[in-house]
């Protein structure tokens, strides 16, 4: 069965205290590998996707990178208000739109 | 510029009642998905529907969930008998149907639903 991993599963950091969040997966032939951001009680909040190796994209302090078998979400110079928690989700070829999520990374950046 | 809608934002049920959740996709998605997010668990697929069609329903449980995307209106996922397992957060997702930003969805903010 394909995997999503995601890790930490926590990351406490000082506002400024730049870090990456991993995710690794197992399919092959990805289709698609999205990150969302969720706020405790909301509903997923889309940043990106990344379809091929070697592909970056970047958003305010995110920047989000791919390989065959992992992205990475670097988080640069955080605020306070980053903190919440950093889901990765990848979609297999042979699936008709179904997104397979890992556990997610909880931030909490402190002032 | 609404996102994705869902109501109602919470529902409480007793056991053995029925649950019926909304979802109005974002103007000019047609594509509607569901997801589940149990209490310390993450988000699971269920069911992914285009107007008037289940496309993929391998996430689904077998029995007392159904859902549906009519032509009018919006997708409804029903719970027939719900018991205290259900408890659980629902999002519904929605796409394009075009080939650009085709995979890219977008979330509500979910149904919180309490079987007590």
């Amino acid at each position: 069965e394909d995997q999503v991993t995601q890790s930490p599963e926590a990351l406490r950091l000082q506002e400024g205290e730049s870090s990456s969040l991993n995710c690794s997966y197992t399919v092959s032939g990805l289709r698609g590998l999205f990150w969302y951001r969720q706020d405790p009680g909301k509903g997923p909040e889309f940043l990106f996707t990344l379809y091929s190796a070697g592909e970056e994209k970047e958003k305010e302090r995110l920047k989000a990178t791919l390989t065959k078998k992992e992205s990475f979400l670097h988080i640069t110079a955080p605020k306070p208000e980053d903190s919440a928690t950093y889901l990765c989700a990848v979609q297999a070829p042979y699936s008709w739109g179904k997104l397979q999520f890992g556990a997610g990374t909880q931030v909490v950046v402190t002032p | 510029n609404a996102g994705v809608m869902q109501n109602p934002r919470h529902l409480v049920r007793r056991r053995g009642q029925e649950a019926r959740l909304r979802c109005s996709p974002m103007k000019g998605h047609s594509h509607v998905y569901w997801y589940r997010q149990l209490p310390e668990e993450g988000l699971k697929f269920m069911v992914y529907l285009q107007k008037e069609n289940i496309i993929d329903e391998s996430g689904m449980p077998k029995e007392r969930f159904s859902a549906e995307f009519p032509k009018e209106g919006p997708s409804i996922l029903r719970i027939q008998q719900v018991v205290r397992g259900d408890s659980a957060a629902y999002f519904c997702a929605s796409s394009t149907g075009g080939t650009q930003g085709y995979n890219e969805q977008f979330f509500g903010p979910g149904t919180r639903l309490t079987v007590l």
